[in-house]
């Protein structure tokens, strides 16, 4: 079976300086990873996914992700923070299941954006 | 941007009682899912579902939980009599293809107390 494992339950950054959210996956096979952030009283937003394509993935709001098979990780990061930023961060592997895709969640880890 | 929708937002309900919560997926989208998230844990799968039938189920989903398409546009997902631990953010989310590397989109959440 798919995870991920988070490995912090929370980060604190400034505001302006990089931001590294941590994740490291499980496959038995080549795995479909995703980063979805929760804002508070909002929905699951994608903030991007790798699918097999470039290991490097950019996302929405200047988030990007280097998917690294060595090292089985997947990690978050971030040029610079904004207090915007300041939410949840879910990593997410895809599962195959015996029906369709099912969604394997990491237990997510909390920004801190402090001014 | 189309986007899924759930409601209610918050529902309270007594313990023994039934509850209807209710998702609008994206228009063009095939294939349905139920995640819920007790607080402080991990989301969870709960459910998928492809023309109109149940795909695959967690051992969460027991006979208490069922789902349903009564018409083209909405998703329900009910719980026949609600337990204390059946407190939750339950979302609704929605893809195109079922595959792996497939996208999910979620909605904002129903959050259920059960009292």
């Amino acid at each position: 079976a798919q995870s991920v494992t988070q490995l912090d339950s929370h980060v604190s950054v400034s505001e302006g300086t990089p931001v590294l959210l941590r994740c490291n996956y499980s496959s038995s096979y080549s795995p479909s990873l995703f980063w979805y952030v929760q804002h508070p009283n909002k929905g699951l937003q994608l903030l991007l996914k790798y699918t097999s394509a470039a290991t490097l993935v950019k996302g929405i709001n200047g988030f990007e992700a280097e998917f690294k098979k060595s090292e089985t990780s997947f990690h978050l990061t971030k040029p610079s923070a904004h207090m915007s930023d300041a939410a949840e961060y879910f990593c997410v592997v895809s599962d195959r299941g015996t029906g369709f895709q099912k969604l394997v969640f990491g237990t997510g880890t909390r920004l801190l954006v402090s001014p | 941007e189309p986007e899924v929708t759930q409601t209610p937002s918050h529902q309270v309900t007594q313990m023994g009682q039934e509850v209807i919560l209710r998702c609008v997926p994206i228009s063009n989208h095939l294939y349905f899912y139920w995640y819920r998230q007790i607080l402080g844990q991990k989301v969870e799968f709960l459910v998928s579902f492809y023309n109109n039938e149940i795909s695959e189920k967690s051992e969460i989903f027991d006979d208490q939980f069922s789902v349903e398409r009564p018409d083209g546009s909405n998703f329900t997902l009910k719980i026949r009599s609600t337990k204390l631990e059946d407190s939750a953010m339950y979302f609704c989310a929605s893809g195109t293809s079922g595959s792996v590397s497939d996208t999910q989109y979620f909605g904002p959440g129903t959050r259920l107390t059960v009292l």
